[in-house]
């Protein structure tokens, strides 16, 4: 199985802030790599998906980079509605495995 | 506009299988472009993948649960399944169903449903 290794578990953070968030794979996995949000009591949210390509309607100030074992996801101006937890998913190879995922706080 | 929902026992007794539905809406499930899964998450846990089946009846599982998971698929009523055997209390999560387009991690989701393993 490959291993998604997500940092930090959590932050926290300023409305403003500029918040970065890492997944590191256990093997190459080209640029087979998701970012989900989620917020409590609801579904996880697709944000990017190829590592770098933002979902329609996903606001620009979200972006994803990397390919083969490090990523990061940006959050280049956090607002309000952004706190919530972050996941990253690979899907090069089965089963499918997610990072621990980040949970974003109010500082 | 597509929209997924699960349906099932929200209480299941160690031991005992799980069942859940996937009613799919809004789209065909006879297609190739995509997969439908299940993914769960364990109360203040993160997310695990379950499994997946392509339309074709192919199926992929998590090798931590494979002999206690089956997912079938029944395209003439736009519904996939799954059945969790020999369930303990480390399988109470909220269980989501999924759509995953081919070569694309998953973009559709079930609301999700919270299923208790319990006496």
């Amino acid at each position: 199985d490959i291993q998604m290794t997500q940092s930090p578990s959590s932050l926290s953070a300023s409305v403003g802030d500029r918040v970065t968030i890492t997944c590191r794979a256990s093997q190459g996995i080209r640029s087979d790599l998701g970012w989900y949000q989620q917020k409590p009591g609801k579904a996880p949210k697709r944000l990017i998906y190829a590592a770098s390509t933002l979902q329609s309607g996903v606001p620009s100030r979200f972006s994803g980079s990397g390919s083969g074992t490090e990523f990061t996801l940006t959050i280049s101006s956090l607002q309000p509605e952004d706190f919530a937890t972050y996941y990253c998913l690979q899907h090069n190879s089965y089963p499918l495995t997610f990072g621990g995922g980040t949970k974003v706080e109010i500082k | 506009q597509l929209q997924l929902q699960e349906s099932g026992p929200g209480l299941v007794k160690p031991s005992e299988t799980l069942s859940l539905t996937c009613t799919v809406s809004g789209g065909s499930m006879n297609s190739r472009d995509y997969y439908w899964g299940w993914i769960r998450q364990p109360p203040g846990k993160g997310l695990e993948w379950i499994g997946s089946i392509y339309y074709s009846g192919t199926t992929y599982y998590n090798p931590s649960l494979n002999s206690r998971v089956t997912i079938s698929v029944d395209t003439s009523k736009n519904q996939f399944s799954l059945k969790l055997s020999s369930v303990i209390a480390a399988d109470t999560a909220v269980y989501y169903c999924v759509r995953r387009p081919y070569g694309v991690p998953p973009g559709g989701w079930g609301q999700g449903t919270l299923v208790t393993v319990s006496s």
